[in-house]
């Protein structure tokens, strides 16, 4: 199976600030056929399903605002949220769907 | 809107058995892949099962597999989850999930999710 390590496993950010989440790839996830990485991000805030972002590591989804943002290939990936903002608190999760289907251990994001 | 919601949780008896559901509206259910993805009380997510949009193709988690059965009723837009032998380890929120025409997509959207607590 294919392992996903974020980092941090936490961070406080102040208010309009920058949060940058970190995921690793125990193996790449890049599509040679399309150059396409199968690696999304989600948002799950408390009693709530999670939250779609990201998909292919950068298109960000409709309706999300522009401050988040997904980059890397192969087998390292950043969220960055931008101009952090209250209801931004919740805990963020990467996901492979290259090879079955895997999560990160999540990392939670507070406000400093 | 497109929506799914999940019922059926519980709390039940280690040994026991129990059926999840998951209603969906708002998109075409039947061209669909479903999943169901569990986390427990604190922990990360899990991916658990997955069902083609016909339900010929089935496939599950090496932790569940054979203990937990995907099926889905394309005539009621619903997925099931059927989880026997229930262990502690069950206890989780349940969501279940769709990623759309293709399995190896992302999930989009995910319903609210249903409690299943094992106690004794």
């Amino acid at each position: 199976d294919i392992v996903l390590t974020q980092s941090p496993d936490s961070l406080a950010v102040s208010l309009g600030g920058t949060a940058t989440i970190n995921c690793k790839s125990s193996q790449s996830v890049l599509h040679s056929s399309n150059n396409k990485n199968s690696l999304a991000w989600y948002q799950q805030k408390p009693g709530q399903g999670p939250k779609l972002l990201i998909s292919w590591a950068s298109t960000r989804e409709s309706g999300v605002p522009d401050r988040f943002s997904g980059s890397g290939s192969g087998t390292d990936f950043s969220l960055t949220i931008s101009s952090l903002q209250a209801e931004d608190v919740a805990v963020y999760y990467c996901q492979q769907y290259y090879n079955s289907w895997t999560f990160g251990q999540g990392t939670k994001v507070e406000i400093k | 809107q497109v929506q799914l919601v999940e019922s059926g949780g519980g709390v039940v008896r280690p040994g026991r058995s129990l059926r999840l559901s998951c209603a969906a509206s708002g998109f075409n259910f039947r061209s669909y892949a479903m999943h169901w993805v569990r986390q427990a009380p604190g922990k990360g997510l899990e991916w658990v099962a997955v069902i083609s949009y016909d339900g010929n193709n089935k496939y599950y988690a090496d932790s569940v597999k054979g203990r937990f059965t995907i099926s889905r009723d394309n005539s009621k837009n619903t997925l099931f989850l059927q989880i026997n032998s229930l262990t502690l380890e069950d206890t989780a929120v349940y969501y279940c999930a769709t990623s759309g025409g293709n399995y190896f997509n992302c999930f989009d959207p995910w319903g609210q999710g249903t409690l299943v607590t094992v106690s004794s």
